[in-house]
């Protein structure tokens, strides 16, 4: 299987605290993304890192990227209950044919 | 109110019974695509389409088969030769080169 690995599978955290959730994937990439996913609903694009990008932000939001390492983090910063949800990091394999690769997901939960 | 309509948002099948899940965008995408989510796991993808009239197998495509006459519609058709249908189905639609992809809220389908 192409899928990659996340990690904490589920992560509890109290209003405010920050939370850190990582992807690990198998081959080279052109791009790196995750996407948010409320209960039983659709998937919400976040945020895009190319493969010759090491950090990028958005809001609260900070991605790491280590090619090297065929690793990603996501930190959300100062976080809200409204951030509860799933967070599933995706990658734009290189050859794979605008097909993206998705993790099994980080199970995010935020106690107010 | 441009996006990704699904429907329905619950579904049930009988023993036998061959259903089709309905995709619509009003993005103007030309590519679409069709992942299946089992719980606690990521999205694996059925089916893709990169233009009106193609459509390619993904990793799960055994059971299930999809048209795409027009480029706004690529429904999915669960047939009786999918043994174990009991998912959350999740449409796509591809914006650009990034491969940045917009979900639709998603079928429930169960077996009764």
């Amino acid at each position: 299987s192409q899928q990659g690995e996340e990690d904490p599978q589920a992560l509890s955290i109290q209003e405010g605290e920050n939370a850190t959730m990582n992807c690990s994937y198998k081959t080279s990439i052109n791009n790196l993304q995750w996407y948010r996913q409320n209960s039983g609903r659709g998937l919400v694009h976040l945020i895009l890192i190319r493969s010759n990008e090491r950090e990028k932000h958005s809001g609260r939001l900070r991605v790491t990227l280590d090619t090297s390492k065929k690793s990603s983090s996501l930190l959300i910063t100062a976080s809200r209950a409204a951030d509860t949800a799933s967070y599933f990091c995706a990658t734009d394999a290189y050859g794979y044919g605008n097909k993206l690769v998705f993790g099994a997901g980080t199970i995010l939960r935020v106690k107010s | 109110d441009g996006g990704i309509t699904q429907s329905p948002k619950y579904l049930f099948r009988k023993e036998g019974q061959n259903v089709t899940l309905s995709c619509e965008q009003n993005l103007n995408h030309d590519a679409m695509y069709w992942y299946r989510q089992d719980p606690g796991q990521g999205l694996r993808l059925i089916y893709y389409s990169q233009i009106v009239n193609d459509f390619q197998k993904g990793d799960i495509a055994e059971g299930y088969s999809v048209s795409r006459e027009k480029k706004e519609s690529f429904p999915l058709t669960v047939t009786s030769a999918q043994k174990n249908p009991t998912a959350f189905y999740l449409c796509a639609s591809r914006r650009d080169a990034k491969n940045i992809q917009y979900f639709g809220a998603g079928t429930r389908l169960s077996v009764l």
